[in-house]
């Protein structure tokens, strides 16, 4: 168990609406990110942070952004959700300081409807 | 742009009948390649890391291998519980993150 707690696990929300998804990790780890997984496209990395306050994009952040103001805490936040956005959003750690792997956490499954 | 390839996408065995999964990549220098499984509803679980060609990494009926284009997972005797979906992974030289292949779905019947 890597401590990562996501929060909601689920949500349905509206076309337009601003939404937040929260990742919590008790373990003091550096690293964190946000996935997300839809059929056809696997794993996709939207954002990561390497330290509080320290961001960078990944592969699919357009729509998205985060922030890391605690070691514990790092948030994703759909500034006005689209249809396109409805997917499972995973949240991992990454475990020491090297090459080590992720370890995620049970997902929010987002709906915008 | 590093990129991952799962095959099959989906694999279908009676229970005890080995195979194998393969993940082929292409990366800007290698510095892990992973293997996950993942149960509906649940976040991927990190299996194996595997560092350089050559290597092997085993854990009750999985072996992992890897060659400079591609790693194995085979899976001996499998069970109705080894069914689930893996997933492969790599991370290149600047280490920040993994670039993540689609997935082989295993349905194990007994």
């Amino acid at each position: 168990d890597a401590g990562i707690t996501q929060s909601p696990r689920h949500k349905v929300t509206e076309t337009g609406t601003p939404v937040t998804l929260r990742c919590h990790q008790t373990e003091n780890h550096r690293y964190m990110y946000w996935y997300r997984q839809d059929p056809g496209h696997g794993l996709r990395l939207i954002h990561y942070s390497y330290g509080v306050k320290d961001t960078d994009k990944g592969e699919v952040s357009d729509g998205y952004s985060v922030s890391r103001s605690k070691t514990e805490d790092f948030l994703l936040t759909l500034e006005s959700a689209t249809s396109s956005q409805t997917s499972v959003y995973f949240c991992a750690i990454r475990e020491g300081q090297g090459y080590g792997p992720l370890h995620f956490g049970n997902g929010t499954r987002l709906t915008v409807t | 742009e590093d990129q991952v390839t799962q095959s099959p996408e989906a694999l279908r065995l009676q229970e005890g009948e080995s195979s194998s999964l393969n993940c082929s990549y292409t990366v800007s220098g290698l510095r892990g390649l992973f293997w996950y499984r993942q149960d509906p509803g649940k976040g991927p679980e990190f299996l194996f890391t595997l560092y350089s060609a050559g290597e092997e990494k085993e854990k009750e009926r999985l072996k992992a291998t890897l060659t400079k284009k591609e790693s194995f997972l085979h899976i001996t005797a499998p069970k109705p519980e080894d069914s689930a979906t893996y997933l492969c992974a790599v991370s290149n030289n600047a280490g920040n993150m993994l670039t993540f292949g689609g997935g082989t779905r295993l349905m194990v019947k007994p």
